[in-house]
Parts: C-alpha cells; structure tokens; sequence
C-alpha cells in the first residue's frame, strides 16, 4: 500500500538558518503531494502541495519540489524564523486508494532565536 | 468563512466507557473525514463520507467504533466501549469534493483513557 516516510525529529535550528526536512513516498500511480504544518494548540493547515511530476508547492517561504525519479518531495526554507517552531506533515493521496491522505510520522521544528 | 468545528476539544473517560465526538464541516463541503492520531505519528483516516454515505472505513475498528452523518453536514464519531489504545486526538476533515481538493482540518478533540 501507499506509505510515506520523513526524517525523525526534532530538527533544532536557530533563526535564519536553512531548513531541510527530508520526505520519500511509496505509491501506485501517480499521487498528490502535500506538507501539512500543525503548530502548537492548533489543527492541521495545508502549507503547500504539487500534483504533478517536477511541479513545485511553495507558500510562506517554504518549498517543495515534487520528484517522481527519486519519489521524493523534501520541505526546504532558506531562512527559518521562531514563528516556524511545529510539527509538519507530509502526506500523498492517490486515486487508486479514493483520494485518501496517508501521512508521515511528522517531524518537530524548533527554532531558537 | 468559518472552518471546521469540533467538540468536545478535550475528554476524559475510563476504560470500557463510551463516548461521542462531534464534527460540523466547512459549509458546502460534500466530504468529511475523520482522522485518529496517536501521539507522536501522523493522523491515520479512519472513515470518509460522501454526504451522508460511507465512501471508505476500511481502518475502522468496527466493533467499538461507529460513525454517523445522517443529513450529509455534521457527523458524530462513536467509540463503545473504550480502550486504552484509544487515547489519540481524533480529527476531522471536510473537502469540497473527492478529486483530491484539499482537505481542511479542525481543531480536534484530544481523547485519553484511563
């Protein structure tokens, strides 16, 4: 079935720093693409998403880069603030399992001033 | 626009206990879920409706657990009788529709077990 693995956390950055957090993805066809960001106290908010092959997602600063050939799609920032201190998601949903999301285990961001 | 709203956002119960949460969609939104997410691991759907029939519930544990949405808007998920493995914060979910339009999440109830 349809899996999705990011780096353990937590990831410890201080502010301004360059944010990676590594993403690869097992599925059939060709599935969307998401990071989801769940910061403290809140629920779940779309941070950005690509649905095709080579398509970027990108909001707030933060980018992704859908990639079929390494079946990846790694969250990346160049400059990290406090503000970005949350558990973020990344998760697929496939047409072949009706759209469904299957998320990753997450991974905490903290950054200190 | 309003987002989706859940309640109770906390509950405290015992074992073999029952308990109810609720969930109102955003407004317009045909597809609701709802998601179960045990402390450190990612949300794991549990059930999707298309207005008010059943499209998925394949990870439902369906003899303690139930799931209603009886006018195609508002849902209740039902656990009965609880367990401990429960504990977890169950969230819900709504799309406009099932082509993979983004899913929109509530707040969520937290859930733990005694």
């Amino acid at each position: 079935g349809d899996s999705v693995t990011q780096m353990e956390g937590p990831v410890t950055l201080s502010e301004e720093a360059f944010l990676t957090i590594n993403c690869t993805y097992t599925a059939t066809g060709y599935p969307s693409l998401f990071w989801y960001v769940q910061y403290p106290g809140e629920g779940l908010q779309l941070l950005l998403k690509a649905t095709k092959a080579d398509d970027k997602g990108s909001n707030k600063g933060f980018e992704a880069t859908y990639r079929k050939e390494t079946t990846s799609f790694h969250l990346e920032k160049g400059s990290v603030q406090v503000s970005d201190s949350a558990v973020y998601f990344c998760a697929l949903s496939s047409s072949n399992a009706g759209n469904m999301l299957t998320f990753g285990g997450g991974t905490r961001l903290m950054v200190k001033p | 626009e309003a987002g989706v709203a859940q309640s109770p956002r906390y509950k405290i119960i015992e074992k073999r206990q029952s308990v109810a949460f609720w969930c109102n969609p955003i407004s317009g939104h045909a597809t609701l879920y709802w998601y179960q997410q045990i402390l450190g691991q990612g949300p794991k759907l549990l059930i999707q409706f298309q207005n008010n029939g059943v499209v998925d519930d394949s990870q439902l544990p369906k003899d303690r657990f139930s799931a209603e949405r009886l006018k195609g808007v508002d849902s209740t998920l039902k656990i009965q009788p609880a367990k401990l493995e429960d504990s977890a914060v169950y969230l819900c979910a709504s799309s406009l529709d099932r082509t993979g339009e983004t899913q929109y999440f509530g707040p969520g109830t937290r859930l733990l077990v005694l």
